[in-house]
């Protein structure tokens, strides 16, 4: 079983609708979270952290439930610009920032 | 103040060539990770150091690659005797000593793409 488990879509989403991601990462020991938005050759950058509590950032919210292992990503009102592959990302011990990165899940907003 | 900056950001190596791929991290920055991204894939740990010491190597392939981050210079990333397998992106990310929140506080440079003819 693959560490951290994403859709990898395509997703192809109408402009303005609402889109939303999943994920499953398999340590349950795991202690950080986080979404990464990578454009096509460009290197990752981080969109948000996510906590056991929802965390949102304008059109964007991301939850965590540590009992499920699972992650989500809901991304409200796309825009053009939203479409990118959306990186789901595990950081399994403290001490270092080692990152576990998902597949991806590719995200296509057609106007 | 620059970001993480690597070089060169596209190298092509025939195969049985050596591919030398650098990183210099943020100012202030003394921990350096390298990340490989197969075409399609998503990003594989490789290697995370700091100034003269590899702190954890477990994602490197047993031969072939090594990676050295000295007290002076950038971090480098070495791959003797390329094959076409080793096509990828190679990204290098940096992050301070001691940091509040992890993960929040690493930054990617911009990718070197070998392409091993």
């Amino acid at each position: 079983r693959k560490e951290v488990e994403q859709d990898p879509g395509p997703f192809n989403v109408p402009e303005g609708a609402t889109v939303a991601f999943n994920c499953t990462y398999s340590n349950s020991a795991s202690q950080s979270f986080f979404w990464y938005r990578q454009d096509c050759r460009k290197e990752p950058k981080l969109l948000m952290s996510v906590y056991s509590s929802g965390n949102e950032d304008g059109r964007f919210t991301a939850q965590l439930n540590r009992a499920s292992q699972y992650i989500s990503l809901l991304i409200r009102d796309s825009k053009l610009s939203d479409s990118a592959t959306y990186l789901c990302v595990v950081i399994a011990n403290f001490g270092n920032e080692k990152l576990t990165f998902g597949t991806g899940t590719r995200l296509t907003i057609i106007p | 103040n620059a970001g993480v900056m690597q070089n060169p950001r596209h190298l092509v190596r025939r195969r049985g060539q050596e591919a030398r791929l650098r990183c210099s991290p943020m100012k202030g920055h003394s921990h350096v990770y390298w990340y490989r991204q197969l075409p399609e894939e998503g990003l594989k740990f490789m290697v995370y150091l700091q100034k003269e010491n590899i702190i954890d190597e477990s994602g490197m392939p047993k031969e072939r690659f090594s990676a050295e981050f000295p007290k002076e210079g950038p971090s480098i990333l070495r791959i003797q005797q390329v094959v076409r397998g080793d096509s990828a992106a190679y990204f290098c990310a940096s992050s301070p000593l001691m940091s509040a929140r992890p993960g929040n506080t690493i930054y990617f440079g911009e990718g070197s793409w070998l392409t091993v003819v």
